[in-house]
């Protein structure tokens, strides 16, 4: 079956410190891998894609195929990144988006 | 057209009512999408359409949700006989044919069935 499995329901970090949100997904084939933001307020919008390999607000995420993960990390944490994280997968030749759960991610001060 | 947007905003209505969603994509997006968003669940993928046909209703939770979209464009998604569980955030977003499937969304409407 295919499915995005985000572990954590709620990640807590000091400002400055590394941050991990966690992805790992089921799928055989070649899927196409997203990350996505909620700030506060504000309508769910794209953060990265894993075709493009680019780094935006400081936030990187490598596609791992032997263990199937897309985990979102960052090296220095703001409290401007507090916000929920949902990774998503798309398989190849749809435009079907499965998404995880979610990650709340608090920045403390 | 700026973005995807969603009427209305919010709405509030009794139990058994039936309530009619509304989402117009970006103007030449030809995938649409709807979703539930419920606080502790995540995003929950409810159908999806390509054009005017939805390939994919595997999501819609029961008989009472149906959605239709017209000229390829505007979207309604249906909710008849509402229950307090139908409460949520149901948000829409659209992605163009080709490309990059980045999606869209739209700023959601809050559903409270009371």
């Amino acid at each position: 079956a295919q499915r995005v499995t985000q572990p954590e329901k709620l990640l807590s970090v000091f400002k400055g410190a590394p941050v991990e949100l966690k992805c790992n997904y089921s799928y055989s084939g070649s899927p196409e891998l997203f990350w996505y933001v909620q700030y506060s307020r504000q309508r769910l919008q794209l953060l990265l894609r894993h075709i493009s390999r680019e780094s935006i607000k400081g936030f990187t995420a490598d596609l791992n195929k032997g263990e199937t993960s897309f985990h979102l990390k960052k090296p220095f944490a703001q409290e401007e990144d507090s916000a929920m994280y949902y990774c998503a997968l798309v398989p190849s030749g749809t435009y079907k988006y499965i998404f995880g759960t979610g990650t709340r991610l608090k920045v403390l001060a | 057209g700026a973005g995807v947007s969603q009427s209305p905003s919010n709405k509030v209505t009794e139990k058994g009512k039936d309530v009619e969603l509304r989402c117009d994509p970006i103007s030449g997006h030809t995938a649409l999408y709807w979703y539930r968003q419920s606080l502790g669940q995540g995003l929950e993928f409810l159908i999806y359409f390509q054009g005017n046909s939805a390939p994919d209703k595997s999501g819609l939770p029961s008989d009472r949700f149906s959605a239709e979209r017209t000229g390829g464009s505007v979207s309604t998604l249906t909710i008849q006989r509402t229950q307090q569980e139908d409460s949520a955030v149901y948000l829409c977003a659209s992605s163009a044919a080709t490309g990059s499937r980045t999606q869209y969304f739209g700023p959601g409407t809050r559903l409270t069935v009371l």
